[in-house]
């Protein structure tokens, strides 16, 4: 069966400091990659997504990035953290048409 | 900006009275999906309804869809303490690969 890793569940970092989230897939192969934020009460924000290795598309502009190096794997990064990318970062992964299948999520403290 | 936009905010009723939550959308889309999220968790695919439907039933939960007025409703029947969670609709948006979430509707089931 499929199933979603991501790491770590919550994280505490200082302004300034670098930033890396990974997300992994299991039991299926070229899915669909997705990145999104959620502030506190509020509803996601896509920030990035890809469609197979090495591409990736953003939706926002920003202090963040992305990068695919292997067909299950989705990486959230950043050099330099503010304090605005505070929130809680979700990875997904669907088919085409699919309905999505989120990891657990990742809650980011940017102090 | 988000796509979907859901009413109300935030829901409050007794157990097992019935939840109405209503999503509205701005573009033309291939299908429309529900997700729920208990609170620090990831998002829980609950039903998918594609454009070309009106209304779907998946056990106590009953969608439907009116692509003319670009809106949608999820009805929860008898409801229990366990449905307390966020309720989002998603939109997967026609020529794209990705799905528009919006604000969700923070639903408290009182027992």
């Amino acid at each position: 069966s499929q199933t979603i890793h991501q790491w770590p569940a919550t994280l505490v970092q200082p302004v300034g400091s670098p930033l890396s989230l990974e997300c992994t897939v299991e039991g299926t192969s070229n899915p669909n990659l997705y990145w999104y934020r959620q502030a506190a009460g509020r509803g996601l924000q896509l920030l990035f997504y890809s469609v197979g290795i090495g591409q990736i598309s953003s939706e926002v502009p920003q202090n963040l990035s992305a990068s695919r190096p292997q067909d299950r794997q989705f990486i959230l990064s950043s050099k330099k953290l503010l304090l605005s990318d505070s929130g809680f970062y979700l990875c997904a992964w669907s088919h085409a048409r699919d309905p999505y299948t989120f990891g657990s999520g990742t809650r980011l403290t940017v102090v | 900006s988000q796509q979907g936009e859901e009413d109300p905010q935030a829901l409050s009723i007794q157990e097992g009275e019935n939840a109405t939550m209503n999503c509205s959308y701005k573009t033309s889309i291939n299908n429309l999906q529900w997700y729920r999220q208990n609170s620090g968790r990831g998002l829980v695919h609950l039903i998918l309804i594609r454009s070309n439907e009106r209304e779907k039933h998946s056990g106590r939960l009953r969608v439907t869809l009116d692509t003319s007025k670009k809106s949608s409703s999820l009805l929860i029947t008898a409801s229990r303490a366990a449905d307390t969670a966020s309720y989002f609709c998603a939109t997967d948006v026609l020529g794209a690969q990705k799905l528009v979430f919006g604000q969700g509707t923070r639903l408290t089931i009182n027992p």
